[in-house]
C-alpha cells in the first residue's frame, strides 16, 4: 500500500520555465512533508519543507504547495535550471511515528 | 567535510556471505537511519536510531542487524546475504526524530551474485 504516491515518473521543461512536480497521499494522519532532490550516485538531498498548518512555504525559486483537503501537494521551481535536473522525491510523516514514507520519485529534465 | 559518509561504495559478494557497511555522521545529530533503496526506486525505512536506542525497526528479516556504538554511528550487519538483498543502501541523519529533515549519505551499492 503506497500512502505516498509520484503519479508522474518523468517530466521535461525548458530553461526558465516553470517546472510542477505533485505528489499525493493517502494518510490523514501525515502532518510533515518535504521534497528532496536525488543525482545519480548520490543521496537524496533535503530541499524544503511544509507542515501541515500552512498551506504554502517558499524558499528562493522553491515553493511547496500543501492542500490538506485534496491531500496533495506540489513543489514549484521557477525558474527552472539545466542544474535542477535529477529526480525528486516527495516525503511524509505523522507526529511520533519517527520515520517518513517517499514517493517513488519524479525524474526532471531542465532542456536547455 | 562529508556531512554523513558511509563505506564502502560499492559491495560485490556473493550469496551466503556476512557483510558489514558502515555510516558515520558529523553533524551532531542524535539519529540516525537506515534505507534501502531496491531495483523500483522506492526508498524505504528499515531502521532507525535515536540516541543509540532502536526506535523504528521495520519488517526487516533478522539477517539485518544494525548496531550504534554511539551516536554518531550507525553500521548495518547483513548476514547469510541472497540475491534480493541487492540495492542501495542508504545512512541518514537527523537533528531529532520528527519534523527534522534528514541528511542522506553517498549510498552503499550492494550486489549479490
Amino acid at each position: 500500500d503506497q500512502q505516498v504516491k509520484q503519479n508522474s515518473p518523468s517530466l521535461s521543461v525548458q530553461e526558465g520555465r516553470i517546472s510542477i512536480l505533485n505528489c499525493d497521499y493517502t494518510n490523514s494522519m501525515f502532518d510533515y512533508f518535504l521534497w528532496y532532490k536525488k543525482y545519480p550516485a548520490e543521496g537524496p538531498t533535503f530541499l524544503i519543507s511544509i507542515s501541515s498548518i500552512k498551506d504554502k512555504n517558499e524558499d528562493g525559486r522553491f515553493t511547496v504547495f500543501l492542500n490538506k483537503s485534496a491531500k496533495h501537494l506540489s513543489l514549484h521551481i521557477v525558474p527552472s535550471q539545466p542544474g535542477d535536473s535529477a529526480v525528486y522525491f516527495c516525503a511524509a510523516s505523522g507526529s511520533g511515528t519517527y520515520k517518513y514514507i517517499f514517493g517513488t520519485g519524479t525524474r526532471l529534465k531542465v532542456l536547455a | 567535510d562529508t556531512a554523513v559518509s558511509q563505506t564502502p561504495k560499492y559491495l560485490v559478494t556473493q550469496m551466503g556471505n556476512d557483510k558489514s557497511i558502515k555510516c558515520e555522521q558529523n553533524l551532531g545529530h542524535d539519529t540516525m537511519y537506515w534505507y534501502k533503496q531496491d531495483s523500483k526506486k522506492f526508498l524505504k525505512i528499515m531502521f532507525s536510531y535515536n540516541n543509540k536506542e532502536l526506535i523504528i525497526n521495520e519488517t526487516v528479516p533478522n539477517r539485518f542487524s544494525p548496531k550504534s556504538p554511539d551516536k554518531a554511528h550507525l553500521n548495518l550487519h547483513i548476514n547469510s546475504l541472497e540475491l534480493g538483498d541487492s540495492a542501495v543502501y542508504f545512512c541518514a541523519s537527523s537533528q531529532g526524530t520528527t519534523n527534522y529533515e534528514q541528511y542522506f549519505g553517498p549510498g552503499t551499492r550492494l550486489t549479490v551474485t
